[in-house]
């Protein structure tokens, strides 16, 4: 089944320990991107990939890392979390964005919580 | 001011009826929009692109004004199951950082 898979999906945890939320998607996509979604603010984009080794930041990158060793998979890192990264996260896919818009699809989304 | 805006809602209508949203723009290099859908603690989910003629799938019509810099959502004869958070989005006119999201129409149907 093509999707997008996120562990955990489910995250309680404590100011300053760092954390990994894996993205993996089967569809061999070039487009991988990570959002996050806070109430009244809609999604908001934290990093992007255009393709393997090729990242670049969205527009809330501040308190993130990532990385595109693979073309399946795109970590998202916490090195240092903060309470206000609590949140909501999606990571979503699309096979290229050039020339023309094709779909993203989102993960099944990552509730974190950091106390 | 936020780029893509939306009426937070919600929007309660009966089965059957007819109910629009609306959503504004603020980045005029914006080239293409869409409506997507989000379940209760789900993803979103495409619902349809919104083309500049206009554009219609069953019982969605979408439209798109942009000399005044809007996109509409038209639902007809709306189901229990059309009850969902409607998410109006931009592409902008740069590389990569390409979908800029509205916050959210929330439509509740009942019976």
């Amino acid at each position: 089944e093509a999707q997008v898979t996120q562990n955990p999906r489910y995250l309680i945890t404590v100011t300053g320990k760092k954390l990994t939320v894996t993205c993996s998607q089967n569809m061999n996509h070039e487009y991988m991107s990570w959002y996050r979604q806070d109430p009244g603010l809609g999604l908001r984009q934290i990093y992007y990939s255009m393709n393997v080794e090729v990242t670049d930041k969205g527009d809330v990158p501040e308190g993130y890392k990532v990385s595109r060793k693979e073309k399946r998979n795109f970590p998202l890192i916490l090195e240092s979390p903060s309470p206000n990264q609590t949140s909501l996260y999606f990571c979503a896919s699309s096979l290229e964005l050039r020339p023309s818009y094709n779909e993203q699809f989102f993960g099944p989304g990552t509730r974190l919580t950091v106390l | 001011r936020k780029e893509v805006e939306q009426d937070p809602g919600p929007f309660n209508v009966p089965e059957g009826a007819t109910v629009a949203f609306n959503c504004t723009y603020s980045n005029s290099a914006s080239q293409s929009f869409f409506w997507y859908r989000q379940d209760c603690r789900k993803e979103p989910k495409l619902l349809m692109s919104v083309y500049s003629s206009g554009n219609e799938d069953g019982r969605f019509t979408a439209q798109l004004n942009r000399a005044s810099q809007y996109i509409s959502l038209l639902i007809r004869d709306s189901k229990l199951s059309d009850s969902a958070t409607y998410l109006c989005v931009a592409r902008r006119n740069n590389a990569g950082n390409m979908l800029t999201f509205g916050g959210g129409t929330r439509l509740m149907v009942k019976p």
